[in-house]
C-alpha cells in the first residue's frame, strides 16, 4: 500500500482567492497520478490523470503539476468560487490497476 | 455519459445479516472496483475485477466477498455484517488503457450496521 499524504487537510478561502494543495507520494514505482473532486452528496469525478515528470494539466481555473522524481503534485485553483467547494483527492498508481487514495483536502469557498 | 448506479443510497442492517450491495455500469467497462470511505482514512479498495468472473483482493478484503457474473454488474457481499462495516461504500468502473483509465464512481451507499 502506497503512503499518500495530502495537505492541508482542510482549507477555508474567500471567493476570488487563489489556492493550492499538495499531494505527496513515493517516487519509486510510479506509474500515474490521478486527481478527483468530490462534492458533497455527489460522486467523485476525475479532474486529471498525469503520468510524466513535469506534466502540467489545466481545466478552466484548475491546474495541476507533477514531479515524479521527488514525489509530489500540486493542484491550483485560481479565483476560487463557491462551486469549487469540495474534497480534492489525489491517487497515485503504482504497477497494476490499483489506485491508492489520499485522505483529501476539503476546500470551503466562502462568499 | 458514463453512468454507474448503486442499488441503495442508504441501508440499515443488523449485525449478522447477509448484505448485498449492487453496482451497475452502462459503458461496457472491463474494470470494476469497490471502495469504502471512512473519516480520516480516505477511499480504501476492498475488491476489484478485470473481467467477468474474475476478482482480485484489494487492500481490505476481510469480511467481504464479490461476484461478477455479468460485465455490467459487480456485487459486494457482506457475509455476516458487523458494526465495523458501517461505512460509505462506493463502486467505480474504468476501461483500459491502464495508465490513463480514470475511474467513474457511483453515488455511494451509506451502510449502517446496528
Amino acid at each position: 500500500i502506497l503512503n499518500v499524504e495530502q495537505s492541508p487537510q482542510s482549507l477555508h478561502v474567500q471567493e476570488g482567492d487563489s489556492t493550492n494543495f499538495t499531494c505527496s507520494f513515493p517516487s519509486s514505482n510510479f506509474y500515474a497520478l490521478h486527481w478527483y473532486r468530490w462534492e458533497t452528496a455527489k460522486s467523485p469525478e476525475a479532474l486529471f490523470v498525469m503520468t510524466l515528470n513535469g506534466d502540467e494539466k489545466k481545466k478552466g481555473r484548475i491546474s495541476a503539476t507533477l514531479n515524479t522524481k521527488e514525489g509530489y503534485s500540486y493542484l491550483y485553483i485560481k479565483g476560487s468560487q463557491p462551486e469549487d467547494s469540495a474534497t480534492y483527492l489525489c491517487a497515485p498508481r503504482g504497477g497494476g490497476n490499483k489506485l491508492t487514495f489520499g485522505t483529501g483536502t476539503q476546500l470551503k469557498v466562502e462568499l | 455519459d458514463v453512468k454507474v448506479t448503486q442499488s441503495s443510497r442508504y441501508l440499515v442492517k443488523r449485525t449478522g445479516e447477509k448484505v448485498f450491495l449492487e453496482c451497475v455500469q452502462d459503458m461496457d467497462h472491463e474494470n470494476m472496483f469497490w471502495y469504502r470511505q471512512d473519516p480520516g482514512l480516505g477511499l480504501r479498495l476492498i475488491y476489484f475485477s478485470y473481467d467477468v468472473k474474475m476478482k482480485e483482493k484489494g487492500d481490505i478484503p476481510e469480511g467481504y466477498s464479490v461476484s461478477r457474473e455479468k460485465k455490467e454488474r459487480f456485487s459486494l457481499i457482506l457475509e455476516s455484517a458487523s458494526t465495523n462495516q458501517t461505512s460509505m461504500y462506493l463502486c467505480a468502473s474504468s476501461s483500459p488503457p491502464a495508465d490513463l483509465d480514470e475511474q467513474f464512481f457511483g453515488p455511494g451507499t451509506r451502510l449502517t450496521v446496528l
